[in-house]
């Protein structure tokens, strides 16, 4: 079946704009993660969604990064006023439900902020 | 205080050899799982091995194993019969226990070049 797909794959934006980065992760899939991977940060934690409760976003590097989950399916993540430090690879993963131990990932976005 | 830790940045191993990807992990949750996950330069993780802290017996996925070692807090990754496909970064990553919304923490990578 399909796997975890992100839109777009590739963005360049200005210092200071908004984007927003989509996931759709697998079909029945109900917990949904995002991720960061830069090469200063490695790869690190930003948000968890599991079916209508709420989120876990401890990870939200601050509060320009924001994330919603519409439908308990596809999930937005969007980064208001973009600054340069915000340049990375953008990941998603879904796992079956939050027990099942594999989580799969999506392509990712690469992001850079000029 | 670095939670899993890859030693060795960089590696090479002479194709259909076996190589081991070093992967330490620390942590007081008495539930958690393992996971090792490939990158090729495409940048998509893949996922390659599970093993749960209550496994009895070390995690085998066609060439790939895992070699775990609980008290050592230890969780090597073994690819046998190496293939230039294999050349990729290889993260090793920890999900701990409930209440922490299972979120993967990743270590640094160990970057694997198979020479021909």
């Amino acid at each position: 079946g399909a796997g975890v797909s992100q839109s777009p794959s590739n963005k360049v934006t200005e210092k200071g704009k908004d984007v927003e980065l989509r996931c759709d992760p697998i079909s029945g899939h109900t917990a949904l993660y995002w991720y960061r991977q830069s090469l200063g940060q490695g790869l690190e934690f930003l948000i968890y969604f599991q079916g209508n409760s709420a989120p876990d976003k401890s990870g939200l590097p601050s509060d320009r990064f924001s994330a919603e989950r519409t439908g308990g399916s596809v999930s937005t993540l969007t980064i208001q006023r973009t600054q340069q430090e915000d340049s990375a690879v953008y990941l998603c993963a879904s796992s079956l439900a939050p027990m099942q131990e594999t989580q799969y990932f999506g392509p990712g976005t690469r992001l850079l902020v000029l | 205080a670095q939670k899993i830790t890859q030693t060795q940045p960089g590696m090479f191993v002479q194709e259909k050899e076996a190589v081991t990807l070093d992967c330490t992990y620390d942590t007081s949750d008495p539930s958690y799982g393992l996971f090792w996950y490939k990158q090729p330069s495409s940048g998509e993780m893949i996922f390659l091995i599970y093993q749960g802290s209550y496994d009895q017996q070390n995690a085998t996925e066609g060439r790939y194993s895992l070699n775990f070692q609980k008290a050592r807090k230890s969780a090597n990754l073994v690819i046998s019969a190496s293939q230039l496909g294999d050349s990729a970064m290889y993260f090793c990553a920890m999900r701990e226990g409930r209440g922490s919304s299972y979120k993967l923490i990743f270590g640094s990578g160990t970057r694997l070049l198979v020479r021909p």
